[in-house]
């Protein structure tokens, strides 16, 4: 067990819906990471909070939004849901996101869209 | 621009046989890397990490991993295959973007173990 949580475990909705994944990191870690994994795509980086604050963003669809909330808790956002969403979103967190630090990652919720 | 190669998306091997996973990395800065294995329906755990101090790093698991700058690779290895250690495996490399963690994942190598 990392220590991260994510809700829900399983999520099947239609397309054009929206969604919002939930991310709890690990007691201490200011530091929350978003990735989406796909078999076409693999794993990718979407974007990373630090302390509430947006501080990198990768591989993210302006459909997708994120915000990390002052108990650092983290929402994934995702609207307008295309089928070609349907993934596996992990979250991940580390203690302020410095270069060498291990992220610890969530066991991750899967998506389907139908 | 950072990047990671894994040679392999399927490794099949003998259960006691040794394990090679292959990683291949480029980066513009001395790097970090990082090799995590993910079981079925599970998230991504560290097996271990070269942060630029031994070049032989061990982890878990008895998994060990190599930094050899000069052929820029990072070679996952482990003696003796068990049944457990069936997984994905990914390596990963992290650099600094605007002074912050930016890290970069493989495509992930699919390790079978014959029994």
């Amino acid at each position: 067990d990392s220590g991260v949580t994510q809700t829900p475990k399983h999520l099947i909705t239609a397309t054009g819906q929206r969604v919002t994944l939930r991310c709890s990191p690990r007691s201490g870690d200011l530091s929350v990471y978003w990735y989406q994994q796909s078999l076409d795509q693999g794993l990718q980086f979407l974007i990373q909070y630090y302390n509430g604050e947006e501080r990198a963003k990768g591989n993210i669809l302006e459909r997708f939004s994120a915000q990390q909330f002052p108990d650092l808790h983290s929402e994934l956002n995702l609207s307008s849901l295309e089928l070609g969403d349907s993934a596996l979103y992990f979250c991940a967190s580390s203690v302020v996101g410095g270069w060498a630090e291990t992220q610890y990652f969530g066991p991750g919720t899967r998506l389907l869209v139908l | 621009a950072q990047s990671v190669t894994q040679l392999g998306s399927h490794v099949s091997v003998s259960e006691g046989a040794l394990v090679l996973l292959r990683c291949n990395y480029s980066s513009s800065v001395p790097p970090y890397l990082f090799w995590y294995v993910q079981y079925p329906n599970q998230g991504l755990q560290l097996l271990l990490k070269y942060t630029s101090a031994a070049t032989l790093v061990k982890g878990i698991n008895g998994f060990e991993a190599e930094f050899k700058k000069s052929e820029t690779s990072f070679h996952l290895t482990k003696p003796s295959a068990h049944m457990s250690d069936a997984a994905e495996y990914f390596c990963a490399v992290s650099g600094r973007s605007g002074g912050y963690q930016k890290v970069t994942f493989g495509t992930g190598t699919k390790l079978q173990v014959i029994p």
